[in-house]
């Protein structure tokens, strides 16, 4: 199956400062790639939807100022939390797009943020 | 979107075969049915991906009644391994397009 990398894997910093993370498809191209967020014990959340060459697509209730997407390759895309906050820790997961494998997802392993 | 609806958590020991059933009533035409399983913190796992009638794969079977109202995972012979939450999702074009996660089902493997 098609693979996704995410870089870093955990993350702390301190309140305020803004962190990157970044998705990667290994072998395939993407033009879409997708954003989740999820707390401990519950189910994935879809933040945004990220599209190469064009802007985010961003769900409800998700602030597009504080998380910024980037998806400048068919196989990167950049999430930004800036100015994060305590409430902003939690369990980012990206994944990708794949048309050679009928249009399957496929999750990156996850991004661990501690914000202090 | 379809929205799933699963078990809330299943119990199974080694070597058992196990079945979780999802309903997705409002399921679209064009709407694939695709199960995946995630471990702590870790990323969803692909397992395995279908339309209709039966596939199978070197880890997992899918069953899809004619009706495509609900579909079947089954995982034979589980082991302690197999210890994970396991998702059904349904989504257009192959789970291509933005995909809504339910709350899946929690596995548990004993001894």
């Amino acid at each position: 199956g098609a693979v996704v990398s995410q870089h870093p894997s955990r993350v702390i910093c301190k309140s305020g400062t803004s962190v990157k993370i970044e998705c990667r498809s290994l072998d395939f191209q993407a033009t879409t790639m997708f954003w989740y967020r999820q707390f401990p014990k519950q189910s994935l959340m879809l933040m945004a939807t990220s599209n190469e060459g064009s802007k985010a697509t961003y769900e409800q209730g998700v602030e597009k100022d504080k998380f910024l997407i980037n998806h400048a390759s068919l196989t990167l895309s950049t999430l930004t939390v800036t100015s994060a906050h305590p409430e902003d820790s939690s369990f980012y997961i990206c994944s990708a797009r794949s048309g050679q494998y009928q249009e399957t997802q496929y999750f990156g392993p996850g991004t661990r943020l501690l914000v202090l | 979107l379809a929205k799933t609806t699963q078990p809330i958590s299943m119990d199974s020991y080694e070597g058992q075969e196990v079945n979780i059933t999802c309903s997705h009533n409002n399921i679209a035409t064009n709407d694939y049915i695709t199960w995946y399983q995630q471990f702590p913190s870790q990323g969803p796992r692909f397992i395995i991906q279908g339309y209709k009638t039966k596939v199978t794969n070197e880890v997992a079977s899918l069953f899809i009644p004619a009706d495509r109202k609900s579909s079947t995972l089954s995982l034979p012979r589980v082991s302690l391994s197999d210890t994970a939450v396991y998702y059904c999702l349904v989504g257009e074009g192959g789970g291509g397009n933005k995909l809504t996660f339910g709350t899946g089902t929690q596995l548990k493997v004993e001894l």
